[in-house]
């Protein structure tokens, strides 16, 4: 079975702060993992994914995050934070043989000027 | 990449109708899938759906409540049916273009039900 869980439904950061939004998963065998953005009224853009190559998975808009084996984490961070970024974030999981995303249940994002 | 149109982009619909929303990608995928994000809530697979076959249900989803027809490799419609106002959600189709797990799943920008 699979599952992310998402700490903190909601996060605040100052325009230029880091950003920091956590994901854990849970997996009975190596991970695919991902990062979703979902900006109001529209639909999901991939950030990032972590397909089992390099550890530190650089995305788009200035985001990265680590997938931590020992922590069962891959955190989203992006080191500083702009009004745009402003949006819903979703971390998601799949494995070898599926194809079917789960989902965790999201983190808003809000940036304060 | 993959560029997915929807329609309708929302309606509002009363209760004990049905809506049937289509999913639209500019080039062949392998698979085809259509998601539930229910208002504040995360994404839940309804269904894959299959090209030629009847589609793939999740549990708790039945093919009575969501047809779905796949027709061919660019074109889905997912109908909800006799809908009640637990139903108003945003329903998203998404593609994979190959059959493997580390592709990318793309997403169209949804269709916002309100059911009344």
């Amino acid at each position: 079975a699979q599952s992310v869980t998402q700490l903190g439904s909601h996060v605040s950061v100052s325009e230029g702060a880091l950003v920091l939004l956590r994901c854990n998963y849970s997996s009975s065998v190596p991970p695919y993992l991902f990062w979703y953005v979902q900006y109001p009224n529209q639909g999901l853009q991939l950030l990032l994914k972590y397909t089992s190559a390099a550890t530190l998975v650089k995305g788009i808009n200035g985001f990265e995050a680590e997938f931590k084996k020992s922590e069962t984490s891959f955190h989203l961070t992006k080191p500083s934070a702009h009004m745009s970024d402003a949006a819903e974030y979703f971390c998601a999981v799949t494995q070898t043989g599926a194809n079917n995303l789960f989902f965790g249940t999201g983190t808003r994002l809000t940036v304060i000027p | 990449s993959a560029v997915i149109s929807q329609k309708p982009s929302r309606d509002i619909c009363q209760r004990g109708t049905s809506l049937t929303i289509q999913c639209q990608v500019d080039s062949q995928v392998t698979m085809m899938f259509w998601y539930r994000q229910q208002p504040g809530q995360s994404l839940t697979l309804i269904a894959t759906a299959n090209q030629g076959s009847e589609a793939t249900y999740e549990s708790g989803f039945v093919i009575d409540k969501f047809p779905i027809s796949r027709p061919n490799l660019t074109f889905s419609t997912l109908t909800v049916s006799n809908m009640s106002p637990e139903d108003s959600s945003i329903y998203l189709c998404s593609v994979l273009r190959d059959r493997v797990a580390t592709d990318t799943q793309y997403f169209g920008p949804g269709t916002r039900l309100t059911v009344l």
